[in-house]
């Protein structure tokens, strides 16, 4: 069965700092794998996704992740934070095995950007 | 493109009453949507999953007879809570997925805040 697990539920940073959300994730099959971020009462937004392409995936914002096979690994990464970074972020693993393509979702790390 | 909508972004309610939730894709039309449940401060968990013309298909622990699903066209499901209690104020958010799209790619909504007093 595919889960996903996130190391820290509490990110602190200061503005222009870089941000590192760990995720390791496990899965039986070829994973793809998502980074979501969702502002306070919002819905959530795809920040970049992994589907078996190029191992280091840009997304939106200035936003980046690395697929490492051998970890287990897709962690998030940018190299300048930004005050509007400030949010929770979700690591998914899709159950591409299945029938459905259900998302399976981490518990989420809040990013706090510090001035 | 891919734009989810849902209707209404807040609902409070009294307890026993009902209330309906809708899920719009706004520019595709979706045979799969998804809803998901969101308590403060934790993940999304997946609550059903709905294909057009067919009944939900609902996980573990969640009550089918009281979260009615309903998906009757390609643009549109609704989820209602049924004889709504305190317990079941929660942040509902839905998704889609493209037809034509990557089987692996969901598109959410901004999500309803129902509060049931």
């Amino acid at each position: 069965a595919q889960s996903v697990t996130q190391l820290d539920s509490h990110v602190s940073v200061s503005e222009g700092t870089p941000v590192l959300l760990r995720c390791n994730y496990s899965s039986s099959y070829s994973p793809s794998l998502f980074w979501y971020v969702q502002h306070p009462n919002k819905g959530l937004q795809l920040l970049l996704k992994y589907t078996s392409a190029a191992t280091l995936v840009k997304g939106i914002n200035g936003f980046e992740a690395e697929f490492k096979k051998s970890e287990t690994s897709f962690h998030l990464t940018k190299p300048s934070a930004h005050m509007s970074d400030a949010a929770e972020y979700f690591c998914v693993v899709s159950d591409y095995g299945g029938s459905q393509g259900n998302l399976i979702f981490g518990k989420g790390t809040k990013l706090s950007v510090k001035p | 493109g891919a734009v989810v909508s849902q209707h209404p972004s807040r609902v409070i309610c009294k307890s026993g009453t009902s209330v309906k939730i809708e899920c719009r894709s706004l520019d595709f039309q979706a045979t799969t949507m998804f809803w998901y449940r969101q308590f403060p401060k934790k993940s999304l968990m997946l609550m059903a999953t709905s294909n057009e013309g067919s009944k939900a298909t609902y996980e573990q622990g969640v009550e089918k007879d009281k979260f009615l699903i309903n998906h009757a066209s390609l643009t549109l499901s609704t989820l209602t809570v049924t004889s709504a209690h305190p317990e079941d104020s929660s942040f509902y958010i839905c998704s889609a997925r493209d037809y034509q799209g990557s089987v692996n790619e969901q598109f959410f909504g901004p999500g309803t805040r129902l509060t049931v007093l």
